[in-house]
């Protein structure tokens, strides 16, 4: 069974503390996977896609990177306004599959 | 602007009554879908829709029933047969080709009076 697990489950860094999220994943013919944000009582926005492993995709101060195993969102010096909660989402042979997402906050 | 538009924002049941969630789009995607969020728990899905008047039961579709009639409209009803409804429910739309993603609409958030 495909399988999408994010961790941590909360991260609270202060502004300028750089960090990395994983989403680690078990999934029968990789698609693709994607990265969203979600702020509070919002649809998730759509950040990145990633197809093989080795791909790069970088954005202001998030950069995503991917192995056959797990996805990595790293984030440079980040800042108040990148508080969310983050979705991994793994596209296999058969489905889409979300982890349960990473609630980053990010104090002044 | 192209997007996804979920209506009504809030809403909420009552016991024994059915509720319709609205979802329209103008993106000229082909499938559309349906998933529920609960804290802590990733995104479920409901119902799947690749193409006008056809539609798919995701893995949560108990209690739930769907129809399209028109390539922007997907319409989800909360019958009163789901007993655990309070949930903020989402919709999304891609291309056809599900290698592409996503794009959400701004959810609706059901609850239970």
């Amino acid at each position: 069974e495909d399988q999408v697990t994010q961790s941590p489950e909360a991260l609270r860094l202060q502004e300028g503390e750089s960090s990395s999220l994983n989403c680690s994943y078990t999934v029968s013919g990789l698609r693709g996977l994607f990265w969203y944000r979600q702020d509070p009582g919002k649809g998730p926005e759509f950040l990145f896609t990633l197809y093989s492993a080795g791909e790069e995709k970088e954005k202001e101060r998030l950069k995503a990177t991917l192995t056959k195993k797990e996805s990595f969102l790293h984030i440079t010096a980040p800042k108040p306004e990148d508080s969310a909660t983050y979705l991994c989402a793994v596209s296999g042979a058969q489905k889409l599959v979300f982890g349960q997402g990473t609630r980053l906050t990010i104090n002044p | 602007d192209g997007g996804i538009t979920q209506s009504p924002k809030y809403l909420f049941r009552k016991e024994g009554q059915n509720v319709t969630l609205s979802c329209e789009q103008n993106l000229n995607h082909d499938a559309m879908y349906w998933y529920r969020q609960d804290p802590g728990q990733g995104l479920r899905l409901i119902y799947y829709s690749q193409i006008v008047n056809d539609f798919q039961k995701g893995d949560i579709a108990e209690g739930y029933s769907v129809s399209r009639e028109k390539k922007e409209s997907f319409p989800l009803t909360v019958t009163s047969a789901q007993k655990n409804p309070t949930a903020f429910y989402l919709c999304a739309s891609t291309p056809r080709d599900r290698d592409r993603p996503q794009h959400f609409g701004d959810g609706t958030r059901l609850s239970i009076l």
